[in-house]
């Protein structure tokens, strides 16, 4: 069974601050790796995707992979209250299937 | 650009009855797939297609069927409604490559089951 975890949270930081969420997978074959947001009531929206062992940067997001220990993070630099949502991270092995996990829901409070 | 485009939004059904979920996407993706989340939870693929004519289950398959005519559409069939069926249901697509593309999805059907 390809499982995917999170911490379900809430985590909650001050505005301003970086908030941290982490994710861990099981199959050591994933190759891809994507970070949705989802606020409630509304679908998910992709934010980051990841391929490669390391860090990739977009505006005040920040992916890091690390395939050896099956761990890929999000930090969210600068955090503001409409950070506030849900992430879903999502692991794929170059096949038709995705796994989700369950999420961690964010709280960025003024 | 619509993307992907769900309908109903909204639906409350009665024990028993049946209905489909309707899911269109005008990318030309290849995979489209269906997704259930409950409150609180994940989401659970329930059927995937790579391809017209193609289609395979999911980790929730039980309850639901699907079809795969066009590459546009790809309609979530539920027969027999039970009260376990209430949920979201997002429907996704994405495009093949040789690398892994992410999902684009659909707004959601939200439908009660009573």
């Amino acid at each position: 069974q390809k499982e995917v975890e999170q911490n379900s949270g809430p985590l909650s930081v001050p505005e301003g601050a970086i908030a941290s969420l982490n994710c861990t997978y099981s199959d050591r074959g994933s190759q891809s790796f994507f970070w949705y947001r989802q606020y409630s009531g509304k679908s998910p929206e992709l934010i980051m995707s990841i391929y490669s062992n390391g860090d990739k940067e977009d505006g005040r997001f920040t992916a890091q992979l690390n395939k050896a220990s099956q761990y890929v993070s999000l930090l969210i630099r600068d955090s503001q209250p409409s950070d506030s949502a849900t992430y879903l991270c999502a692991v794929n092995n170059y096949g038709q299937n995705f796994v989700f996990g369950p999420g961690t829901r964010l709280s960025v409070l003024p | 650009n619509a993307g992907v485009t769900q309908t109903p939004k909204f639906r409350i059904l009665k024990i028993g009855q049946s209905m489909t979920l309707q899911c269109t996407q005008d990318m030309n993706h290849n995979y489209m797939y269906w997704y259930r989340q409950d409150p609180g939870m994940g989401l659970k693929l329930i059927y995937y297609s790579v391809g017209a004519g193609i289609t395979d289950k999911g980790e929730v398959p039980n309850g639901y069927n699907v079809s795969r005519s066009t590459t546009e559409d790809f309609p979530l069939r539920l027969e027999l409604a039970a009260p376990s069926q209430t949920s979201v249901y997002f429907c996704a697509s994405s495009r093949r490559t040789g690398d892994s593309q992410p999902q684009h999805f659909g707004d959601g059907t939200r439908l009660s089951i009573l």
